[in-house]
């Protein structure tokens, strides 16, 4: 079964330094996608930054890029020149299609976040 | 605003109570699934919908029940209310088939059991 770990439950930031958020994961499929979630104060659930496997190069957006090694199954997510807009909760999220089934099952699975303050 | 939209926001009621939480989906997506978060926790998926038809079913107990109607919105119903089952509930969609596979969510359902 796959399994997601971020093992940072809490981390803090000064203002416009830069953090890394460590996230772990564990299968043995070679089709599958990683993701950040970014969860402010608002509860809102907000899509931050997505990796295909498939692909080498490492996702960026913006202030946002991860540093993904598939072989040892990590993917980080660093956030530079942090804001204090940045003080959430990320999930760090792994989905695979799920193959048996016809097309559209896609199979989810969230890691238990790692809550970030950013210090003015 | 990522398009999903979840109905009520807010909702407050007692234990032994049965609610229904809707959710619509963005605009051509065909895929939808329910999440519960608990106070400080992370998402718990519950189940999965792909153009009516459920798909995938995660920790969801008996007395929770869904469905994804013909216009692709969906409904989830819980009964006999406890109040453990104070949580948000998130509503997601995707496009689901062989791409859109991020998923957007919807704002929530705080849903408080007294």
């Amino acid at each position: 079964a796959q399994t997601v770990t971020q093992s940072q439950p809490e981390m803090s930031v000064q203002e416009a330094e830069t953090v890394t958020l460590s996230c772990t994961y564990d299968t043995s499929e070679s089709n599958y996608y990683l993701f950040w979630y970014k969860q402010p104060p608002s509860r809102q659930m907000i899509l931050v930054i997505r990796q295909e496997a498939y692909k080498q190069q490492n996702a960026t957006e913006n202030r946002f890029s991860v540093n993904f090694q598939k072989a040892a199954k990590s993917f980080s997510l660093k956030i530079s020149d942090s804001q204090l807009g940045d003080t959430a909760m990320y999930f760090c999220a792994f989905m695979k299609p799920i193959d048996l089934l016809p097309s559209g099952t896609y199979k989810y699975i969230f890691g238990t976040g790692t809550r970030l303050k950013v210090l003015a | 605003d990522s398009g999903v939209t979840q109905t009520p926001k807010h909702l407050i009621t007692a234990t032994g109570q049965r609610v229904t939480l809707r959710c619509s989906p963005r605009s051509g997506d065909l895929s939808v699934y329910w999440y519960q978060q608990s106070l400080d926790q992370g998402l718990q998926f519950l189940i999965q919908y792909y153009n009516g038809e459920e798909r995938a079913k995660g920790n969801i107990l008996e007395r929770f029940s869904a469905q994804q109607f013909p216009d692709l919105h969906s409904e989830l119903n819980l009964s006999s209310l406890e109040l453990g089952d104070s949580a948000l509930y998130f509503c997601a969609s995707s496009a689901g088939g062989t791409s859109g596979n991020e998923q957007f969510f919807g704002p929530g359902t705080r849903l408080t059991v007294l």
